[in-house]
């Protein structure tokens, strides 16, 4: 499968607990997104990495959210402390720098509960 | 903050008929991106179809085809010969061309396929 990949899939968390999500890009994208989509939403913009580098958070990434992606490669998100407002999917996508509309390719999400 | 919304939370279609969904945008910016992405039930987000704000002549994909009126700031997709496949969540995204790379979604329109 040569497509976005996320891990796990289904977490289902105590509130406080610390859960961190994995998604393994196609290999030869450079861009890396998180957004976040609870229901009846559509997706919001968490973060986006060119590489290794983070250039644009958004404020929904509060200080308990923090984001990697080492090497360039796959990336994590890490929610610290979580709470019940965190459930949500987190869904992240990865593209190719092209100008304008490079399209987004997506993972099929990691969902989050926190009982 | 660019907002997108789609005004219809559902529509039904019958299959090989055709369906128009709805979707306007506020911005301030000349020079923008807009799509369509498609999620199916439990599957990844996938795009449909993209428009440049600068060309005036409306994007087609095969059954799917845009209405992009810049003035009205009104991006509507159309779908001809309805398929049972179409059935899916669809969602209208904005990207300004100028300041950063987040997609902004509106909350979706949930297209059912009846046969």
């Amino acid at each position: 499968d040569t497509g976005v990949s996320q891990n796990p899939r289904h977490k289902i968390t105590k509130r406080g607990q610390n859960v961190t999500f994995r998604c393994d890009p196609i290999s030869e994208h450079n861009r890396l997104y998180w957004y976040r989509q609870t229901l009846g939403q559509g997706p919001e913009f968490l973060t986006y990495f060119q590489n290794e580098a983070q250039l644009e958070k958004s404020r929904l990434l509060s200080d308990r959210f923090s984001a990697e992606r080492p090497k360039g490669s796959f990336s994590t998100l890490e929610i610290q402390r979580t709470e019940q407002g965190d459930s949500a999917m987190y869904l992240c996508a990865s593209s190719l720098r092209t100008a304008g509309t490079g399209e987004l390719f997506f993972g099929e999400g990691s969902r989050l509960t926190v009982l | 903050a660019q907002t997108v919304t789609q005004s219809q939370p559902e529509m039904s279609v019958q299959e090989a008929e055709t369906v128009t969904l709805s979707c306007t945008y506020d911005t301030s910016e000349s020079d923008y991106y807009l799509f369509w992405y498609k999620q199916p039930p439990s599957r990844q987000m996938i795009l449909v179809i993209r428009q440049e704000a600068y060309k005036q002549q409306n994007a087609t994909e095969n059954r799917f085809s845009v209405n992009f009126q810049k003035a009205a700031k009104s991006f509507s997709l159309k779908i001809s010969d309805s398929q049972l496949g179409d059935a899916a969540m669809y969602f209208c995204a904005y990207r300004s061309a100028v300041a950063g790379y987040a997609l902004n979604f509106g909350k979706g329109t949930s297209l059912l396929v009846t046969p």
